[in-house]
């Protein structure tokens, strides 16, 4: 079965609005990382993040290990937020291989 | 700068023929990996190098072969070229050492086979 569930697989916001994407993992992790897809293709990781809570601007990524789930907050969204968000999970020791979700569709518009 | 390079940004091929992507990181890793995006496909590994040498191979077709001639080069030729290896192709490369570390990837090579 699928490793990574992400969820929504699309979501639309308004510009101002806050958005939650959530990461569940069905084996256990030591590390993940979230990832932001350009539409051009090219991928910018956005927070690499074992366990806790990351903050960067208006992103902030927690990571609950025991629970098996990592989440992605943006607050107040932008249009140049719209794209596509990716969270990956390694669940080797030596952080050699990562394995993706379907990602997230975000469109924010005006 | 990019720190990570790969050549060419888009290749388009023949059914049958052989290609060879290209990849450089400028960023000192010792780990070096390729992933494959498919269409309507999540991004998945394909092979991973530890100081140039082989660490997990995941892709089940010999036609995939991963070459390092140096430490922060890794190409990934394939031969006999199928219109289902049309893909996107991302290397990456982390540091190595025990316990994870955040992977950094490059632009992508977008391969079509007609």
């Amino acid at each position: 079965g699928q490793q990574v569930q992400q969820s929504p697989a699309s979501l639309v916001l308004q510009e101002g609005e806050n958005a939650e994407l959530q990461c569940n993992f069905s084996t256990s992790l030591n590390s993940m990382q979230w990832f932001y897809q350009r539409p051009g293709g090219s991928l910018v990781s956005l927070f690499y993040n074992p366990s806790g809570t990351k903050q960067s601007g208006r992103l902030t990524s927690t990571t609950v290990i025991k629970e098996r789930r990592s989440s992605l907050h943006i607050s107040s969204s932008q249009t140049t937020d719209s794209g596509t968000y990716l969270c990956a999970m390694d669940a080797t020791s030596s952080g050699q291989k990562l394995v993706f979700g379907q990602g997230t569709i975000l469109k924010v518009y005006l | 700068d990019p720190k990570i390079i790969q050549k060419p940004k888009y290749l388009v091929a023949v059914t049958g023929s052989e290609k060879i992507l290209i990849c450089e990181q400028y960023l000192g890793h010792n780990a070096m990996y390729w992933y494959r995006q498919s269409a309507k496909k999540p991004l998945e590994f394909m092979f991973s190098y530890s100081y140039q040498k082989l660490m997990d191979n995941q892709t089940a077709s010999s036609r995939f072969q991963p070459q390092s001639s140096k430490k922060n080069h890794l190409d990934l030729q394939i031969t006999a070229l199928k219109p289902d290896d049309s893909a996107t192709y991302f290397c990456a490369s982390s540091p190595m050492g025990l316990g994870g570390h955040e992977q950094y990837f490059g632009p992508g090579t977008r391969l079509t086979v007609l």
